[in-house]
């Protein structure tokens, strides 16, 4: 069974540009996570999807953030503009629905100079 | 409001010996379930064990295995005849019911010593 998958890996940006993180669950998974995990500490969730619906985006910074889920698979994270406190890695994780166990993506480490 | 503390940033221990990495949390609800993750340098986040707060047995998976004491708050993981590859950081994490999210410490870092 093919795992989260995340692109790209790295990515190096300058203040107040864009930047945008794509993840692919594993298949049937309808459940899908954005966490963000800054450097020493555990990861925080940023937005959670059930299907292509939003369940919880309380901890979003909806100013510059904005999360997708078109037809209920793929996910992009967007942050538009970029500000140096936004520098971590960004995880995605995927969930059968009703299980208990969330599958997480390789990461995008981000690094805004 | 839910919170999972872990007191130790760092631990060591050498190949083949065990180690055990403190965890407690602070919830008012009585069903919920705790989690040990492992993340590695390469930083895939993986399930390292599962407990549900309703079973009273520790859950145990080959050489990782919890010590739970509800009443406590607590939910310790012992690691047992470490090996190099348990090298990583190891998170513990709450989740409150299946639809809600989890909440995780801010981590241990796991050295193994050869």
């Amino acid at each position: 069974e093919a795992g989260v998958a995340q692109s790209p890996r790295y990515k190096i940006i300058e203040k107040r540009q864009s930047v945008a993180f794509w993840c692919n669950p594993i298949s049937g998974h309808a459940t899908l996570y954005w966490y963000q995990q800054i450097l020493g500490q555990g990861p925080k969730l940023l937005i959670q999807f059930q299907n292509n619906g939003v369940v919880d985006d309380s901890q979003l910074p909806k100013d510059r953030f904005s999360a997708e889920r078109l037809k209920g698979v793929d996910s992009t994270l967007k942050i538009q503009p970029a500000k140096l406190e936004d520098s971590a890695v960004y995880l995605c994780a995927s969930e059968l629905n009703y299980q208990e166990t969330q599958y997480f993506g390789p990461g995008t480490r981000l690094l805004v100079l | 409001a839910q919170t999972v503390t872990q007191s130790q940033p760092e631990m060591s221990v050498q190949e083949a010996e065990t180690v055990t990495l403190s965890c407690t949390y602070d919830t008012s609800e009585s069903d919920y379930y705790l989690f040990w993750y492992k993340q590695p340098p390469s930083r895939q986040m993986i399930l390292v064990i599962r407990q549900e707060a309703y079973k009273q047995q520790n859950a145990t998976e080959n050489r990782f295995s919890v010590n739970f004491q509800k009443a406590a708050k607590s939910f310790s993981l012992k690691i047992s005849d470490s090996q190099l590859g348990d090298a990583a950081m190891y998170f513990c994490a709450y989740r409150l019911n299946r639809d809600d999210k989890i909440i995780f410490g801010k981590g241990t870092r796991l050295h193994i010593l050869p």
